[in-house]
């Protein structure tokens, strides 16, 4: 069965510390990766996917997330956490055979402390 | 942000009564989305469709109809609620074709509670 397993369900740091959110799939083929942030009483905005090519990509806010294929994972980091980047991440994932659908990971809140 | 209107934001509602969530994009895109986010559950996806009058079932679709008339409206009907349909529900779009690379794009959510 097609899973995404966040195994944090909460991950603590410090402002101005490096940050991690980790994410495994466990999807057929190679699947398209995706990362989304949740605000409290908001819907999921994108952040980066990952198509091919690169292994490290970038997206908004100054995350970027790292693509492993042995591993089948795809972490999301940041150089330099800030208050303001907590919320609660999702790892999402697509088939690139069946495209109907989305895989949600269970979401990790990340709390970045002054 | 994408043009995505969840209507209504809340509702309260009694066990057996049909409720009916309203999901109107601006962005013709041909996917909508109908998911539920319970607590350590994160995202189950409901129904989804494909095009007009072209809909499938998600991986927790028992309880919920979903209907499709125009590209841009996508409803999620509960025939009759249940308690354990208190949820937030998200509707999200996305494009089609081949670029399925394309992201979802979510609304604000309506927040469920059914007594």
């Amino acid at each position: 069965a097609q899973s995404v397993a966040q195994p944090e369900d909460q991950v603590n740091v410090a402002e101005g510390n490096p940050l991690t959110v980790k994410c495994t799939y466990s999807v057929s083929g190679n699947p398209y990766l995706f990362w989304y942030v949740q605000y409290p009483n908001r819907g999921l905005q994108f952040l980066l996917k990952y198509i091919t090519g690169d292994n490290l990509v970038k997206g908004s806010y100054g995350f970027e997330a790292e693509f492993n294929k042995s591993q089948t994972s795809f972490h999301l980091k940041k150089p330099s956490a800030l208050v303001s980047d907590s919320a609660l991440y999702f790892c999402a994932v697509r088939d690139r055979n069946n495209f109907n659908k989305f895989y949600f990971g269970s979401g990790t809140k990340l709390n970045v402390k002054p | 942000d994408a043009g995505i209107t969840q209507s209504p934001r809340h509702k309260v509602t009694e066990t057996g009564t049909p409720v009916t969530l309203r999901c109107h994009q601006t962005e013709n895109h041909r996917y909508m989305y109908w998911y539920r986010q319970d607590p350590g559950h994160g995202l189950r996806l409901i129904h989804y469709s494909y095009g007009v009058k072209d809909t499938d079932k998600g991986e927790v679709s028992d309880g919920y109809s979903v209907s499709r008339s125009k590209t841009e409206d996508f409803l999620l009907t509960l025939e009759s609620a249940t308690s354990s349909q208190t949820s937030v529900y998200f509707c999200a779009i996305s494009e089609s074709g081949s670029m399925g690379h394309q992201p979802q794009h979510f609304g604000d959510g309506t927040r469920l509670s059914i007594l």
